[in-house]
């Protein structure tokens, strides 16, 4: 089956650096994608790879290590509205159907002043 | 330009009553997805939708079902509801070509009594 794992919660301070790592078992990838979710709203995209290596996109980066199945996002210069949980995904070639999409269980960010 | 539109936004039904939300994807948008969320977990794959073709399910019963319009707008379909379906139903529409890219709507938030 597919599943992911990603830390339950993380804690940091304004403009810091703060790493969130995810590890994903699946049948077939095609790619894995951030997105962040603010309580009470909808997940945002943040950051798609495909290939292995470094995407960067301002203040944040991922990283994706398709030999260890294992993937991470990067947040710099921390501030107070990165507050929120961040998902890691992927779409593989799973399901019924031959696609099927699988998000982790989440990571709640914490920004402290 | 107007995101993904879902209605309705709130919904209370009871047990054994069935339920239709709809989503309207992003213009020019090809491909819908939809998920369910619980709160404190990751979104659930159920479906995805492209050309009004089904190409993706999730590992949900079939007492939930879909279909697409040929204006790529989408409606899901709970039948038979338990107090488990309670959650948050969010559409996602992608544009061709970039499907790990997902653009995810307000959601709809579904109690079931």
């Amino acid at each position: 089956g597919q599943s992911l794992e990603q830390p339950s919660e993380v804690t940091a301070v304004e403009g810091a650096i703060v790493q969130i790592n995810c590890t994903y078992q699946t049948s077939g990838f095609y790619g894995l994608s951030w997105y962040q979710q603010h309580d009470g709203g909808a997940p945002t995209f943040l950051s798609y790879n495909a290939l292995d290596g470094l995407e960067e996109t301002g203040r944040f980066s991922s990283f994706l290590s398709r030999s260890d199945s294992y993937g991470y996002l990067l947040l710099q210069e921390l501030q107070m509205k990165d507050s929120a949980s961040y998902f890691c995904a992927v779409r593989d070639a799973g399901g019924n159907y031959g696609q099927n999409f699988v998000f982790g269980p989440g990571t709640r960010l914490s920004v402290l002043p | 330009d107007a995101g993904v539109t879902q209605s309705p936004t709130h919904l209370i039904k009871t047990r054994g009553q069935h339920v239709t939300l709809r989503c309207s994807p992003i213009s020019g948008h090809k491909s819908v997805s939809w998920y369910q969320q619980v709160l404190g977990q990751g979104p659930q794959f159920i479906f995805q939708y492209y050309e009004k073709e089904e190409r993706g399910r999730g590992n949900f019963p079939d007492r939930f079902s879909a279909r697409q319009f040929p204006n790529y707008s989408s409606e899901l379909n709970v039948n038979a509801l338990l107090l488990g379906d309670s959650a948050l139903y969010l559409c996602a529409s992608s544009p061709t070509g970039s499907e790990n890219i997902q653009y995810f709507g307000a959601g709809t938030r579904l109690s079931v009594l």
